[in-house]
């Protein structure tokens, strides 16, 4: 069964500082996706990133990107200057792996998700 | 270009009684999946829809059903509302991709803000 681990329950780093958000996950399967979304508080789920088990480089979006060590089964976000609207639940998330002749890939498995605080 | 709209956004319900929940995709996207959201359990999967047929299902009982229809709007119904009911609701909508016959693994969700129901 797959999982996804996010250690660390909140974080705070200080405006225009990076910051770095851990996810480790577990599967057999050696075709995945990982996601990384963004939770404010009125609730809605915004996608920031995404990176494909066979990507050969880590990805990257604007201030987002993404630290993707195969070997280690991590997928860690950086985000880099850091500012005060980062401030939201940091969710990493991964696709169901075996691919489908009816799923949409519309599964994914979350994270308990990070809360990052940016302070001035 | 409109996002992915949920109503209502904040619903009370009392114990045994049954909600309908309704989400309106991004226009053109034809697949719609739902989530339910909890302190206790996190994000979890409900089930998805892609041209008005449920192509998976999560863990949950019977009680939650959906549909969608011809324009992609889709509904979610709880039968028999129980206390822990109470969660956010989150639709995602999405376009997956055909490749080579599979639909691909890099098919992002975009997430409405959610349908906020108390059981009391």
């Amino acid at each position: 069964a797959q999982k996804i681990t996010q250690t660390q329950p909140g974080m705070f780093v200080q405006e225009k500082e990076a910051v770095t958000l851990d996810c480790t996950y577990d599967t057999s399967d050696p075709s995945y996706g990982l996601f990384w979304y963004k939770q404010p508080s009125s609730g809605e789920m915004i996608f920031l990133i995404y990176q494909g088990s066979y990507d050969q480089q880590n990805a990257t979006e604007g201030r987002y990107s993404l630290n993707f060590q195969k070997a280690r089964k991590s997928a860690n976000l950086v985000i880099s200057a850091s500012q005060l609207g980062d401030s939201a639940m940091y969710f990493c998330a991964m696709r169901e792996g075996k691919r489908s002749y009816t799923g949409t890939a519309s599964k994914l498995t979350f994270g308990t998700g990070t809360r990052l605080q940016v302070t001035l | 270009k409109a996002g992915v709209t949920q109503t209502p956004r904040y619903l009370i319900k009392t114990r045994g009684q049954q909600v309908t929940l309704s989400c309106s995709p991004i226009s053109g996207h034809r697949s719609v999946s739902w989530y339910q959201q909890t302190p206790g359990q996190g994000l979890q999967f409900l089930f998805e829809y892609f041209s008005e047929t449920q192509r998976n299902k999560g863990n949950f009982p019977g009680r939650f059903s959906g549909r969608q229809f011809s324009n992609s709007r889709s509904e979610m119904n709880v039968s028999t509302l129980e206390l822990g009911d109470s969660a956010l609701y989150l639709c995602a909508s999405s376009t997956p991709q055909k490749v080579q016959g599979f639909f691909s693994g890099a098919n992002v969700l975009t997430f409405g803000a959610g349908s906020r129901l108390t059981v009391l």
